[in-house]
């Protein structure tokens, strides 16, 4: 079956400049997580929905990141006034919701933000 | 706080040659811990996980056992071939109630030479 996508793969924007990204989670996975990953470093923890809900959002650098997931399905990571330091993959990952056990996170390919 | 430190890379194995890659752990409570990869070109993969102490994940011929003593859950595999050349992620979640996050490590990069 489809397995998590993010669209676009890769975005070049202009310091200042907004941006948004996507990512589409498996059917039917309640959760999702956005990661971070700086070039050479292990992918940081932003924010994670359950369902429609921000349940955790306390990876978020500052107010000018931004994520929604208003259907419970695909989630946006929005970004103002990009800065060079935002440059970076950005990760999706979905999981079902089981109850008494962890399930397994499933991730995208990724988005790869460059801020010039 | 919660974090997670693996042995620096690259690491450079012969084919056949044995692998082990260090990772420990700081965290409070019970955490799980859990190894990802990442070929060429791929998203991240879990490789294994162990959910408590004692516990030994394995798969595709990997290993790692939960040490709780000495906070440390380090990749092992006794054969590697060149199709095990990734970079390899060590990652935590701290609590089962705390929605599933990952902490990562900074990941090991393994390249395998015929």
């Amino acid at each position: 079956g489809a397995g998590v996508s993010q669209t676009p793969s890769n975005k070049v924007t202009e310091k200042g400049k907004y941006v948004e990204l996507r990512c589409d989670p498996i059917s039917g996975h309640t959760a999702l997580y956005w990661y971070r990953q700086s070039l050479g470093q292990g992918p940081e923890f932003l924010i994670y929905f359950q369902g429609t809900g921000a349940a955790d959002d306390s990876g978020l650098p500052n107010d000018r990141f931004f994520a929604v997931r208003p259907e419970g399905s695909v989630s946006t990571l929005k970004i103002q006034r990009t800065e060079r330091g935002d440059s970076a993959v950005y990760l999706c990952a979905s999981s079902p919701t089981r109850t008494g056990l962890l399930p397994e996170q499933y991730f995208g390919p990724g988005t790869r933000l460059t801020v010039t | 706080g919660n974090s997670v430190t693996q042995m620096e890379g690259p690491v450079t194995l012969s084919e056949e040659a044995f692998l082990t890659i260090n990772c420990t752990y700081t965290a409070t409570g019970y955490p799980s811990l859990f190894w990802y990869v990442q070929y060429p070109g791929e998203g991240l993969q879990l490789l294994l996980k162990a959910t408590k102490a004692d516990d030994k994940g394995s798969n595709k011929g990997f290993e790692a056992t939960y040490r709780k003593e000495t906070t440390s859950f380090h990749l092992e595999k006794g054969s590697v071939q060149v199709s095990d050349s990734a970079v390899y992620f060590c990652a935590l979640v701290p609590s089962y109630n705390q929605g599933g996050k990952l902490i990562f490590g900074q990941g090991t990069e393994l390249s395998v030479k015929p």
